[in-house]
């Protein structure tokens, strides 16, 4: 059973185009995190969001926290072929205890731009 | 700064041999967690340590995993008598003493190759 659901699992698109990343779960989330991984490479955060319906933005990236904090999105505007990677995002299901920390991730979608 | 180093990059092992993981966390991190994360699979936690102690090992092996954090040095995740199943790439995160836990970061990982 996978906690966090995440959608397109691939992604293939041209230079310039829009695209939107979804996470999804039936569990409430704490916080969640988004990473960047490359191939070879260990996941770069991106970014923390922490309340829900919480928006973030980093450059073309623009991040969502759902109201009820089940859900997230990572919207990228005018993809660049550099933006190609990896995109993971992670969750923290219990904020206390001894599972402070323990990350649970999604499976990931791979986002492919073509110049 | 550096981030977090983990060595070696790359470890080949044969079948029954023993691996041995190293993870030094950022400058001023006192918190270490590993993940694995498998061909085709996303990333799973593994273990969470702080200076000489272990909080939470839930998603630890029972058998032939072990890992430690001491006063001095770095992290180490031991497999004893490797399998083939134990092929994956293992990663190790930090984050501070203070602030959320969840805001891990990432090193590039040990690719365990068992032959």
């Amino acid at each position: 059973t996978q906690l966090l659901e995440q959608s397109p699992q691939f992604l293939s698109i041209q230079e310039g185009e829009n695209l939107t990343v979804y996470c999804n779960s039936s569990s409430v989330f704490s916080s969640l995190q988004w990473y960047r991984q490359e191939p070879g490479e260990g996941p770069v955060l991106l970014v923390t969001v922490v309340t829900g319906g919480e928006v973030k933005k980093l450059k073309r990236l623009t991040f969502q926290f759902g109201d009820a904090r089940k859900d997230s999105s990572l919207h990228i505007t005018a993809a660049q072929p550099g933006d190609t990677g990896l995109y993971l995002c992670a969750g923290l299901i219990n904020a206390g205890g001894t599972s402070y920390g323990k990350l649970t991730f999604g499976q990931g979608t791979i986002l492919t731009v073509h110049p | 700064n550096a981030g977090v180093m983990q060595n070696p990059r790359h470890l080949v092992r044969r079948r029954g041999q023993e691996a041995r993981l190293r993870c030094s966390p950022m400058k001023g991190h006192s918190h270490v967690y590993w993940y694995r994360q498998l061909p085709e699979e996303g990333l799973k936690f593994m273990v969470y340590l702080q200076k000489e102690n272990i909080i939470d090992e839930s998603g630890m092996p029972k058998e032939r995993f072990s890992a430690e954090f001491p006063k001095e040095g770095p992290s180490i995740l031991r497999i004893q008598q490797v399998v083939r199943g134990d092929s994956a790439a293992y990663f190790c995160a930090s984050s501070p003493p203070s602030g959320r836990r969840e805001t891990q970061y990432f090193g590039p990982g040990t690719r365990l190759l068992v032959l």
